[in-house]
């Protein structure tokens, strides 16, 4: 398996503008997770997903983040409007169950000027 | 307010001697605690992982002691080797189902 796959691997945008970020999880997968890091507050749960379902959105930080996963293959994290301070790693991670350890993607680094 | 701690940021090891790293922890409804290891432009990879039944879990070079009293654990590299010079970071989570939680990581540096 290819692993986690994460696109963009960098995205730069203007304050403002809408920022889509996209997950293919690890297929056969059940658990998906949408973490972000930064240096104040390291890496952070932002949403996961059970299924397909959003099971716990309480690290989303504003209405101005949204997510979903239409079916078991592909997520996004969608940003609108962008703002300087999303600027992070935006990670992706998947798992079969939730006892283990979880596969990270290799993350989206979001610049927003 | 933070669950999980990693009151260190950075680490400086010699390579052959140990490194320590330390993580303490707030919730104690956690039931399982890993450590995973992140290398720069890449994702954090599993390393180790220990269930709260246990004190102590070994694979290789790398052990993890777990204190539930304490509520500390840590991670054990022996020999430090260059490496393993990236960011560490400790996580955990309950039987609740909840996702990992992590710390804040520490960046370990082995020099030669």
């Amino acid at each position: 398996d290819a692993g986690v796959i994460q696109s963009p691997r960098h995205e730069v945008t203007e304050m403002g503008q809408e920022v889509t970020l996209r997950c293919k999880p690890i297929s056969g997968h059940d658990y998906l997770f949408w973490y972000r890091q930064t240096m104040m507050r390291g890496l952070e749960l932002l949403i996961y997903f059970n299924n397909n379902v959003p099971i716990d959105d309480s690290g989303m930080p504003e209405d101005r983040f949204s997510a979903k996963m239409p079916n078991a293959s592909f997520s996004t994290l969608k940003i609108q409007p962008s703002e300087p301070r999303d600027s992070a790693v935006y990670f992706c991670a998947s798992s079969f169950g939730q006892r283990y350890g979880y596969t990270f993607g290799s993350g989206t680094r979001l610049t927003v000027v | 307010d933070q669950q999980v701690k990693q009151n260190s940021p950075s680490l400086s090891v010699q390579e052959g001697r140990i490194s320590i790293l330390n993580c303490d922890y707030t919730n104690s409804m956690f039931d399982y605690f890993l450590w995973y290891k992140k290398y720069p432009a890449e994702g954090p990879t599993f390393l180790i992982s220990i269930s709260s039944i246990k004190d102590k879990n070994e694979d290789g070079r790398f052990t993890v002691f777990l204190n539930k009293s304490a509520k500390h654990l840590s991670l054990h590299i022996v020999p430090s080797q260059p490496g393993d010079s990236a960011v560490y970071f400790c996580a955990a989570k309950n039987q609740a189902g909840t996702a990992l939680i992590f710390g804040k990581g520490t960046t370990l540096s082995v020099s030669s």
